[in-house]
């Protein structure tokens, strides 16, 4: 199972939107509604973001915001903030017996 | 509050052997699935294993397939990952995570393994 296509990097000035694209296949991000996004800070546990392509966990405000179309998922920070610097990692199910991919990474930098 | 916390990493030659452990507290241990994921020095992440509830059924990623078993105590609230014939490139901070509903909702902060001579 290859991992899921990232931006190696993507950059904003605060109060902008950005997106960040996961690419996968059908058998996997095209396959399934279990797209996750997770956000991590230097020398931090990731943390959910994004599940189920579009849901958001409790506490994470919303100005984050996902989608889908075929086999790419996207996260889009809107009103980029400071704090969001951080590196970004989706993940889809897969239905194989290798049940999770993630994807390479995405470097969020705040201008 | 959801707590995980992993122990056990350190420095090991290649070929020998660590085992890893994740305490848990805040949630019904019992009836969750859970999962150890890596993440190797300045790289990306990478699933490893997951165990059902009743440790029925395991998953494993290809690289570590039979060098590495997952296990779980549901008396003690805790998780482990047995792992041998280490390789250089099983260096990684390995977390342990909740693994609810095809994601995962809390993750511990981690615990360093390296293979090195």
């Amino acid at each position: 199972q290859s991992a899921l296509t990232q931006p190696a990097s993507v950059s904003g000035s605060p109060g902008q939107s950005i997106t960040i694209s996961c690419t996968g296949a059908s058998s996997d991000v095209g396959g399934y509604i279990y797209v996750s996004w997770y956000q991590q800070h230097p020398g931090k546990a990731p943390k959910l973001m994004i599940y189920e392509v579009s849901s958001r966990p409790s506490g994470v405000p919303d100005r984050f915001s996902g989608s889908k179309s075929g086999n790419t998922a996207s996260l889009t920070i809107s009103g980029l903030q400071a704090e969001d610097e951080a590196d970004y990692y989706c993940s889809s199910h897969t239905g194989s017996s290798t049940p999770y991919v993630f994807g390479t990474g995405t470097k969020v930098t705040v201008l | 509050e959801v707590q995980l916390v992993e122990s056990g990493g350190g420095l090991v030659q290649p070929g020998g052997s660590l085992r890893l452990s994740c305490a848990a507290s805040g949630f019904d241990f019992r009836n969750e699935w859970l999962t150890w994921v890596r993440q190797a020095p300045g790289k990306g992440l990478e699933w490893v294993a997951n165990i059902k509830p009743d440790g029925s059924e395991k998953y494993y990623v290809d690289s570590v397939k039979g060098r590495f078993t997952i296990s779980r105590d549901n008396a003690k609230n805790s998780l482990y990952l047995q792992m041998n014939s280490l390789r250089a490139d099983d260096t990684a901070v390995y977390y342990c995570a909740r693994d609810w509903g095809y994601r995962m909702d809390d993750w511990g902060q981690g615990t360093l393994v390296t293979v090195s001579s």
